[in-house]
């Protein structure tokens, strides 16, 4: 059964401590994409990674890290220092990402996260 | 950069009928217009998408236009269906470049 997922569906957290959201996806692309979605907003880039070992900071990638040392996961650490962390946040991925041509994006199911 | 406007921002129709999503899209340069579907508490689904080459594209009930004169592109839903009921969302990108998605639209299907 090939998708994305993310973990977990729903994750509290005290304000000051750092969480990291999983996402892994087994549909063998190369890009993957974090997103934050706020209400009635639409969605914003957080970070995105075209290959293993390689990401690049997005619209909003203050107070977030990431790292991709597998090409099935990509996990986000939302810091201590991102000023409003509660949202709902989406992963995607795509076979590819580049010059050219653009690809299909495909999302996780999500991870709200609320901080208090 | 890129900026994508989309109206309405709620919309109501009897089952049956057709809905009408809109987004206006700033930069010349877009070339790939996907449209998603988010159910409530779930992750957007791509329902359909759209490249510059063509002017139009349909998939049973839905069906998107494209007006790269004007910078506009708009979602069909017709025979509108209760779980037609949903946020809709557009997107905007030049090839290569990342995403820019629109607000978003609610759309109500009264039985």
């Amino acid at each position: 059964d090939g998708g994305i997922t993310q973990s977990p569906k729903y994750l509290f957290r005290k304000e000051g401590q750092n969480v990291t959201l999983s996402c892994e996806q087994n549909l063998n692309h190369d890009a993957m994409y974090w997103y934050r979605q706020d209400p009635g907003q639409g969605l914003r880039l957080i970070y995105y990674s075209q290959i293993v070992n390689d990401f690049q900071k997005g619209d909003i990638a203050e107070g977030y890290s990431v790292s991709r040392e597998k090409k099935e996961s990509f996990p986000l650490t939302v810091t201590s220092a991102q000023k409003n962390p509660t949202a709902f946040y989406l992963c995607a991925s795509s076979i590819f990402f580049g010059e050219g041509r653009t690809y299909e994006q495909y999302f996780g199911p999500g991870t709200r996260l609320t901080v208090t | 950069g890129e900026n994508v406007e989309q109206h309405p921002s709620t919309l109501s129709v009897q089952e049956g009928d057709s809905a009408v999503i809109k987004c206006t899209y700033s930069d010349s340069a877009s070339n790939y217009f996907p449209w998603y579907k988010q159910e409530l508490g779930k992750g957007p689904q791509l329902i359909i998408d759209i490249r510059s080459n063509v002017g139009e594209k349909k998939d049973q009930r839905i069906a998107v236009t494209l007006n790269k004169t004007a910078k506009h592109f708009s979602l069909h839903i017709t025979e509108t269906q209760p779980e037609d009921s949903a946020v809709y969302f557009c997107a905007a990108t030049p090839y290569g470049q990342n995403f820019v998605f629109g607000p978003g639209t609610r759309l109500s299907v009264l039985p």
